[in-house]
């Protein structure tokens, strides 16, 4: 079946830029997304890029879609504390929750 | 703006008990989901609901069943918990989209069977 799959664990310095990485197998997949888990809280939608896009910007958010090597990556400039969360990549081949795959996410710690 | 609100926040069960776990949304979504996450592991789909009177099977559906009798409500119950299915269970909803479907969660219910 589909599978996503991503580092465990990432930390970073206040203010240095995060890059978390995620790879699929699906190559059908059309709908990438990524999900931020708070301490305590349930996921959020942070962004989605299709896959006929390269990139797609967000203030501080900067995904990058390499097709080829079905490769993902979010990158989160002037990381903060608050940035302190785990990370999920997920894909979808229709964009239905249904057909949602996700990654066993990335802890990012973010050191003062 | 409540959203999407899970109870129980905690449980602990014995094996061979049953319970209930109530989702309820108040954003007049459409779909409704049950997910579970275990450590290392992205989140998987036990059941879902496309509207009020249906339900379906997910990728992990063995031991639990849903109903959504009322448009709001999404409950997920175990007739005789198992230790495997010890997990943090989170409910999602969605309004109806043909595509990019946008999923909003509830904070999670901690279930430990022993």
């Amino acid at each position: 079946g589909e599978d996503v799959e991503q580092s465990l664990f990432l930390s970073v310095r206040e203010g240095d830029s995060s890059v978390i990485n995620c790879t699929y197998t699906d190559s059908s997949s059309t709908y990438l997304y990524w999900y931020k888990q708070e301490p305590g809280a349930g996921l959020q939608l942070l962004t989605y890029i299709f896959s006929n896009m390269d990139m797609k910007q967000d203030q501080r958010l900067t995904v990058l879609l390499n097709k080829k090597d079905k490769h993902l990556s979010l990158r989160i400039a002037d990381t903060q504390t608050g940035d302190s969360a785990i990370y999920f990549c997920a894909e979808s081949p229709s964009g239905s929750a249904r057909q949602l795959t996700f990654g066993s996410g990335t802890q990012l710690t973010v050191l003062p | 703006n409540a959203g999407v609100t899970q109870t129980p926040k905690f449980r602990v069960l014995k094996t061979g008990q049953s319970m209930t776990l109530l989702c309820a949304q108040d954003m007049n979504h459409e779909y409704m989901y049950w997910y579970r996450q275990d450590p290392g592991m992205g989140l998987r789909l036990i059941h879902y609901s496309v509207g009020e009177g249906t339900t379906a099977k997910g990728e992990v559906p063995d031991g639990y069943n849903v109903s959504r009798l009322k448009k709001q409500n999404f409950l997920l119950g175990l007739e005789s918990a198992a230790p495997s299915q010890t997990s943090v269970y989170f409910c999602a909803s969605s309004p109806i989209r043909a595509t990019n479907e946008k999923l909003f969660f509830g904070s999670g219910t901690q279930l430990s069977v022993l």
